[in-house]
């Protein structure tokens, strides 16, 4: 498998749930990224993993939680989320820093009931 | 406040005919810019892009502008084909590598048969 895969596709979950979003790149790259994209919105970046360390987090509220384990994997936990969270969620990888261009997943259509 | 502008949220194009999708951004200091496609159901792809030392960057159809003083780039295609209806996203970087890409809220394109 090549790429950048996520998992699930779709979610929808209560606002007293907890689930994560699950990324796998198969690219030897070396930074991950989470972005939000909401309706009528720009992408939104919420979080950069360079060489598996966190290295920009931008203003994300608490309830979104990364979890980056190695350079291959990264997570997005999920707990107490507001309906304002329903969006899609995508994940996409890069070479490193200096690096311009990136690589992104399907996505995760989340919604919050 | 939107550094990177998309100010047209759709275009329709006939099939064989040039689609201009257009961006304006804010930033000075922005030095390298991308376009992404995005097909329903899928994450964003990197279609072409163009440092601040060139004012033309050509790929096959695909043919980026771009005018530092009036900081405005372009995207044409020609011919455009059915295949080119997805939405495409501006997005520019300011030396920070891709971890500091920041993308317009995107253009809708159709082409139409």
């Amino acid at each position: 498998e090549t790429g950048v895969t996520q998992t699930p596709r779709h979610l929808v979950m209560g606002m007293t749930n907890k689930k994560s979003l699950k990324c796998e790149q198969h690219l030897g790259h070396n930074a991950m990224y989470w972005y939000k994209q909401s309706a009528k919105k720009p992408l939104e970046l919420m979080f950069v993993y360079n060489f598996k360390e966190q290295t920009e987090n931008n203003s994300v509220p608490s309830r979104f939680s990364p979890e980056c384990p190695n350079s291959s994997h990264l997570f997005l936990h999920l707990h107490t989320l507001q309906p304002e969270d329903s969006a899609l969620y995508l994940c996409a990888s890069s070479q490193g820093d200096g690096d311009t261009e990136a690589f992104f997943g399907q996505g995760t259509r989340l919604t919050v009931v | 406040d939107q550094q990177v502008k998309q100010n047209s949220p759709s275009l329709s194009v006939q099939e064989g005919r040039i689609s201009i999708l257009n961006c304006d951004y804010t930033n000075s200091m922005f030095d390298y810019f991308l376009w992404y496609k995005k097909y329903p159901a899928e994450g964003p792809t990197f279609l072409i892009s163009i440092s601040s030392i060139k004012d033309k960057n050509e790929d096959g159809r695909f043919t980026v502008f771009l005018n530092k003083s009036a900081k405005h780039l372009s995207l044409h295609i020609v011919p455009s084909q059915p295949g080119d209806s997805a939405v495409y996203f501006c997005a520019a970087s300011d030396s920070g590598g891709y971890q500091k890409v920041t993308f317009g809220i995107g253009t809708k394109l159709q082409v139409i048969p």
